[in-house]
């Protein structure tokens, strides 16, 4: 069955440094999320993408994130200037279409010290 | 504000002690409702959606329900396996999908 998968599975970054998380959605799949988990708190959605645009952002998704499809397979999520609050699980989700559901990948737990 | 509040935060059972799990939500417009099983260290792995009140949806043996107000997670004759956290996820009229915190099931032998 094919799967999301997301690299590195861990990532330890220090203050101030750019990180860029990588992600390869399901191949026919039309719709890519970034999500993140907190240690102990809820999933929460930072950005949606669709038709080589961001479609929906939250709050979370200041102008230290981007996100990139820089080919007809990746997705990434740059996080330019990290702070120690940017500690995390991140999750990416890809679905096929309007009515599907999201498929996850095993997250990259981003440590930043 | 769009929120999803699930409950109880945490269930322990014994194998085969039938339960139910809650997932409240208010949302504008709500497009699909959506339960999903995380185990540690893993991202979350899709189980149903539900789209109108008064749908149901099986698999083996959990059942969802869906009301204009809230979800139910029926878990019938648990198994050890089974064991994991429950998430339940809304999207609203936008593309965008909020999450609840999630039931801790744990089956006990």
């Amino acid at each position: 069955e094919p799967e999301v998968t997301q690299t590195p599975s861990h990532q330890v970054t220090q203050m101030g440094q750019e990180v860029i998380l990588r992600c390869v959605p399901i191949s026919n799949h039309l719709y890519f999320y970034w999500y993140r988990q907190i240690l102990g708190q809820k999933v929460e959605f930072l950005v949606s993408f669709y038709n080589n645009e961001i479609s929906e952002k939250s709050e979370i998704f200041d102008d230290q994130f981007s996100v990139e499809r820089p080919d007809g397979s990746n997705f990434t999520l740059k996080i330019r200037s990290t702070k120690l609050e940017d500690s995390a699980m991140y999750f990416c989700a890809s679905r096929a279409s309007e009515g599907q559901p999201q498929h996850f990948g095993d997250g990259t737990r981003l440590s930043i010290l | 504000e769009d929120q999803v509040t699930q409950s109880p935060e945490a269930l322990r059972l014994q194998e085969g002690e039938s339960s139910s799990l809650n997932c409240s939500y208010t949302v504008s417009g709500l497009r699909g409702l959506f339960w999903y099983r995380q185990d540690p260290g893993k991202g979350p792995e899709f189980l149903f959606t539900l789209y109108s009140a008064g749908e149901e949806k099986e698999k083996e043996r959990l059942k969802a329900t869906l009301t204009k107000k809230e979800s139910f997670l029926h878990i019938t004759a648990p198994k050890p396996e089974d064991s994991a956290t429950y998430l339940c996820a809304v999207q609203a009229s936008r593309n965008q999908f909020y999450f609840g915190t999630g039931t801790s099931l744990t089956v006990i032998p």
